[in-house]
């Protein structure tokens, strides 16, 4: 069964870093993309990039360009969103997604709150 | 690749048809334009993708259709746990986008 498990909700204070998880399960993790998708509080669905296991290979929106990274540890099948520096408006759910196209298969998302 | 559905809000009764529109600014391919449905609480589920080819296990009351800028979401006849929040997606141009969304409410 293809499942995609995603770290707790956090709390954090703006100028803070975050790092948050993706753990792939019931199939090949390097085979396939894995994405990102913000929510922000009652607004609609952003795609913010997406990463190739298998070599690395990543590709961001031009909007999150330079404010998140993505990355992935093909070892332990897990996907990872990171934060250098929070800001308010970074509060929201954040999804991953497997495919670089249409996504069947979504993880439960992380409510990530920046708040002082 | 901006995408604007119609309307906002789609207030109807169970039973009653649904015709939801997605209108993408420039022209998009049919093979790469899907929809979702959300539920409060719950990641996005995928129902269409290539525009018209059902996800697997959606009911076959859910269809899609249309092509270039235009693309239609129609669901036959509402079921009570039809009641939710609406999204097409295009995923043919750099980056994939989403429309803001158009929720169905029970009447």
């Amino acid at each position: 069964e293809v499942q995609l498990v995603q770290s707790g909700a956090e709390v954090k204070k703006p100028g803070e870093p975050l790092k948050i998880s993706c753990q792939a399960s019931g199939f090949s993790f390097t085979n396939y993309w894995i994405g990102w998708v913000r929510q922000m509080p009652g607004k609609g669905l952003e795609w913010m990039g997406i990463i190739y296991p298998g070599d690395s290979e990543t590709r961001y929106s031009p909007s999150f360009q330079g404010q998140v990274t993505i990355s992935a540890d093909k070892s332990i099948s897990t996907a990872y969103l990171q934060w250098s520096s929070l800001k308010a408006s970074d509060t929201a759910v954040y999804y991953c997604v497997r495919g670089s196209t249409y996504s069947y298969y979504w993880g439960q998302g992380t409510l990530v709150t920046v708040s002082s | 690749i901006v995408l604007t559905q119609s309307p906002g809000t789609l207030s109807l009764s169970p039973g009653e048809r649904a015709t939801l529109s997605c209108r993408a600014s420039q022209s998009v391919s049919s093979t790469y334009f899907a929809w979702y449905q959300q539920k409060p609480g719950q990641a996005p589920r995928l129902l269409i993708y290539g525009a018209s080819s059902r996800a697997t296990g959606i009911p076959d009351r859910f269809s899609g259709s249309g092509s270039g800028t235009d693309f239609t979401l129609t669901i036959s006849r509402l079921e009570p746990e039809d009641f939710a929040v609406y999204y097409c997606q295009q995923y043919g141009d750099s980056p994939q986008t989403f429309g803001q969304g158009t929720k169905v409410e029970i009447k």
